[in-house]
């Protein structure tokens, strides 16, 4: 089982606005980074370092952090934010440098 | 460009060994971090393990841990994933991945993956 905990699936209307959440004790200490997985494809960056995005990335995602929580929000979904969404941070045991949420299937509907 | 390109996989029988490469280029490959992530048929991503960027520091997932060993060749700009005592659950796509900054948790780029099968 995963460290970070995210919900399996999520989906929103064409458009609308959706947050998807990423929980785990480290997220209290380290930030977390977002990564954008379209079937058959690699992972791809969106948010790093809580919410900085990288060059290419559409302004439309955004990321947040509050307690353990970190959220990644697509403000006005399109027909390609459909994807699986994966969060990493620290591993909170400290036993592993990394640890990966267990991902959520977005649906734009 | 940053780019990695894994090589290597395949179809190998239980109990066999297998060596990984990942090819880096667009950046200065011996200044950054490098890890190995699997993901296996239709599940979520599995951090395998880390390397530092001058190799002497080593770490791994605990489901690999005595039977994988991660490598790199700064002169040559890759990394190396040498992988004994295969199981059927090593059943993955393998990813190669670079860090953004000094935190091994901070990733950046992904290559497009090499998958392995592990079956008799």
């Amino acid at each position: 089982s995963s460290e970070l905990a995210q919900d399996p699936a999520v989906s929103v209307a064409l458009g609308q606005t959706v947050r998807i959440t990423c929980q785990g004790d480290s997220l209290r200490s380290y930030y977390a980074s977002w990564y954008q997985q379209s079937p058959g494809q690699a992972p791809v960056l969106v948010i790093y370092d809580k919410n900085n995005r990288p060059s290419g990335i559409p302004d439309r995602f955004s990321g947040s952090s509050s307690g353990n929580t970190a959220s990644l929000t697509i403000t006005g979904a399109q027909a390609e934010d459909e994807a699986d969404y994966y969060c990493n941070s620290r591993d909170s045991s400290g036993n592993h440098p990394v640890v990966f949420g267990g991902g959520t299937k977005l649906t734009v509907l | 460009q940053v780019q990695l390109v894994e090589s290597g996989g395949g179809v190998i029988q239980p109990g066999r060994s297998l060596r990984l490469s990942c090819a880096a280029s667009g950046f200065t490959f011996s200044g950054y971090a490098m890890h190995w992530v699997r993901q296996a048929p239709g599940k979520g991503l599995e951090w395998v393990a880390v390397i530092s960027y001058d190799g002497h520091n080593k770490y791994y997932a605990d489901s690999v841990r005595g039977r994988f060993i991660i490598s790199r060749d700064n002169s040559k700009s890759t990394l190396y994933l040498q992988m004994n005592s295969l199981r059927t659950e090593d059943t993955a796509v393998y990813y190669c991945a670079k860090t953004r900054t000094g935190n091994y948790y901070d990733i950046d780029y992904w290559g497009q993956g090499t998958l392995v099968t592990v079956s008799s």
